[in-house]
């Protein structure tokens, strides 16, 4: 099965940096995804890695390493409207496309 | 509009009655999902279903139902066997079995039930 740990909640100040963590425990692993949620609405894609290092996409960028098991993904300039949960995803091999969720972090952006 | 649509965005019941929640894709997507989603907690699959008429057991189905009959719909019928159903249902679709594709999620469905 999985494991896959990441906090809770998190604050920050608009324009700031938040690195958002995730471990994970798996018998197989075939990528690592992101989403973020606002409450009340359906999870967006964020990003995807399956190979150790980084991926940049504007401001954010997700970071994985397969021999710890670890992600983060990094939130850069905040914006009052990246106040929203992000969800750490592993898709286990042979799983069918199938994922396996943490419960997600809250991140606030205060003024 | 391509997309997932799932409807209605609340739905109530009274307790012991049968319900379904609809999820209907035209992305001409082959794998689709359903998820449960209760507050602090992370999505937990249901059922899922890679081809028509064919569908898996997720990690929690028990006290749910579901059909594929046709490629472009997806219902789950959330049973009177289901202990706690007041949940936010989340249906999710995804162009393939395997391959690095991301899931796509519809609106999503909050029930309640009474």
């Amino acid at each position: 099965g999985q494991n896959i740990d990441q906090p809770t909640e998190m604050t920050a100040t608009e324009g700031a940096i938040v690195q958002i963590n995730c471990t994970y425990q798996t018998s197989g692993f075939n990528g690592l995804f992101w989403y973020q949620q606002h409450a009340g609405e359906a999870p967006t894609f964020l990003s995807y890695n399956v190979l150790d290092g980084l991926e940049e996409k504007g401001r954010f960028s997700s970071f994985l390493s397969r021999s710890k098991g670890y992600s983060y993904l990094l939130l850069k300039e905040l914006q009052m409207k990246d106040s929203a949960s992000y969800l750490c995803a592993v898709r286990p091999t042979d799983s069918w496309g199938k994922l396996q969720f943490g419960a997600g972090t809250q991140v606030v952006v205060t003024p | 509009d391509g997309g997932i649509t799932q409807s209605p965005k609340y739905l109530f019941r009274k307790e012991g009655q049968n319900v379904t929640l609809s999820c209907e894709q035209n992305l001409n997507h082959d794998a689709m999902y359903w998820y449960r989603q209760d507050p602090g907690q992370g999505l937990r699959l249901i059922y899922y279903s890679q081809i028509v008429n064919d569908f898996q057991k997720g990690d929690i189905a028990e006290g749910y139902s579901v059909s594929r009959e046709k490629k472009e719909s997806f219902p789950l019928t959330v049973t009177s066997a289901q202990k706690n159903p007041t949940a936010f249902y989340l249906c999710a679709t995804k162009p393939s079995g395997q391959g690095g594709d991301e899931q796509f999620f519809g609106p999503g469905t909050r029930l309640t039930v009474l």
